[in-house]
Parts: C-alpha cells; structure tokens; sequence
C-alpha cells in the first residue's frame, strides 16, 4: 500500500487566495482526519471523517475552511480566503475502525501565506 | 489547560546516554495511549502503544499510571538516530474519536 498521499507537498499562496489540499487515505481505513501543525500551536485536530461522514469539526478555526470527503477515497481541506495566519503543515491521517489503532499519517502539506 | 501535556525540551544527552520524558494528560475517559516520533520536516509515526502493565521495545519501554494520568517513555543507551521529537498521544474512547497529541518533547543526541 502506498501509504495516505497527500497533494501538494508545497503551496505558496498569495492572502486572499482560495487553497484546496487533497487527501487520499489508506484503502479500507473508515476514519481520516485533519490536523494542522504550527510551533505555537502543535498537532491540532481540525475534523475527522467516519465512513465520510464528517464527525467532529469543532477544530475548524472559522467559516473560512471547510472540508468534504465524496468517497472513501479522497478528501479536500479547502481555505477560502486564506489569510497569513493559516501558514502551517496540514497533515492527513486515516486508521482502520477500532479504539487502539494507529493512526498513518500523510507526508503532509506545507502552507504558507503571504 | 491543555489535555496532553510535555516538557518541549529539547534535552540535550551524549550517546549511551538514558534519558526520560514524561507526560501528563487531563481526561481521565482516556482509554489508548501512544508514543509517537516526529522527525524534522516529517509526518508522526507510531513508535509504540502503550498497556497498562507497562510495556518495552528493545531500548525503549513505556509506562501508564492512570491514577496519576501519566505516561513516560524511558530511553536506554541512546543513539543519534534517536535525534528527533516524542509525541505523547491519547484517544479517548468515549466522547471524541480522534487522538489527541501533546506539543512533543525534542531529544538531541550527540556524539
């Protein structure tokens, strides 16, 4: 298995602009989640997906991000308009059901905003 | 308070060296725990699972005191491989299925 992929590796953007990162997890795995990771911050959770349905977005910071899961398959964390402080490495994560399992992690996405 | 909580370092220890992290986290629902490695520029990967009788990999072991919501990672004879940050993670398996990560502990080993 090639592992959850995530695209783009890199994004530079300019403020204000629309910024879609994409995500596809491990095939069989029914959970994937967002997280973010900035120094200040940490690993922060954004949202996480069960069977596609979103579950839990109480870590999306405004209106400004939203995601969607059409398939179990793929997966976009969309920011719209992005401002500077959304500068960051946006990781994918997915795990197959169960409450002790590892979670594998994409190569993540690093953001930045100017 | 944050749920999960390190000492971010960095701890700075010669090889061979045996070195100890420790963390703290606030809800008592948790029922999994791990021990995560980030290396620099790269995504978490699973160093290991944590039991509740303690548990050990080679040069690494791992302890949970549930009464006291603390978990360590003990590091013997320490390698410069070992170079890299220690997330200390929880899931809960009531409530918010996620896991959650600590702000991570920065190990430098040097020659």
């Amino acid at each position: 298995d090639a592992g959850v992929i995530q695209s783009p590796r890199h994004e530079v953007t300019e403020m204000g602009q629309e910024v879609t990162l994409r995500c596809k997890p491990i095939s069989g795995h029914d959970y994937l989640f967002w997280y973010r990771q900035t120094m200040m911050r940490g690993l922060e959770l954004l949202i996480y997906f069960n069977n596609n349905v979103p579950i839990d977005d109480s870590g999306m910071p405004e209106d400004r991000f939203s995601a969607k899961m059409p398939n179990a398959s793929f997966s976009t964390l969309k920011i719209q308009p992005s401002e500077p402080r959304d500068s960051a490495v946006y990781f994918c994560a997915s795990n197959p059901a169960g409450a002790n399992t590892e979670a594998f992690f994409g190569q993540g996405t690093r953001l930045t905003v100017v | 308070r944050k749920e999960v909580e390190q000492d971010p370092g960095p701890f700075n220890v010669p090889e061979g060296a045996t070195v100890a992290f420790n963390c703290t986290y606030s809800n008592s629902a948790s029922q999994s725990f791990f021990w995560y490695r980030q290396d620099c520029r790269k995504e978490p990967k699973l160093l290991m699972s944590v039991y509740s009788s303690g548990n050990e990999d080679g040069r690494f072991t791992a302890q949970l005191n549930r009464a006291s919501q603390y978990i360590s990672l003990l590091i013997r004879d320490s390698k410069l491989s070992d170079s890299a940050t220690y997330l200390c993670v929880v899931n809960s398996r009531t409530g918010r299925r996620a896991l959650t990560f600590g702000s991570g502990t920065r190990l430098q080993v040097q020659p």
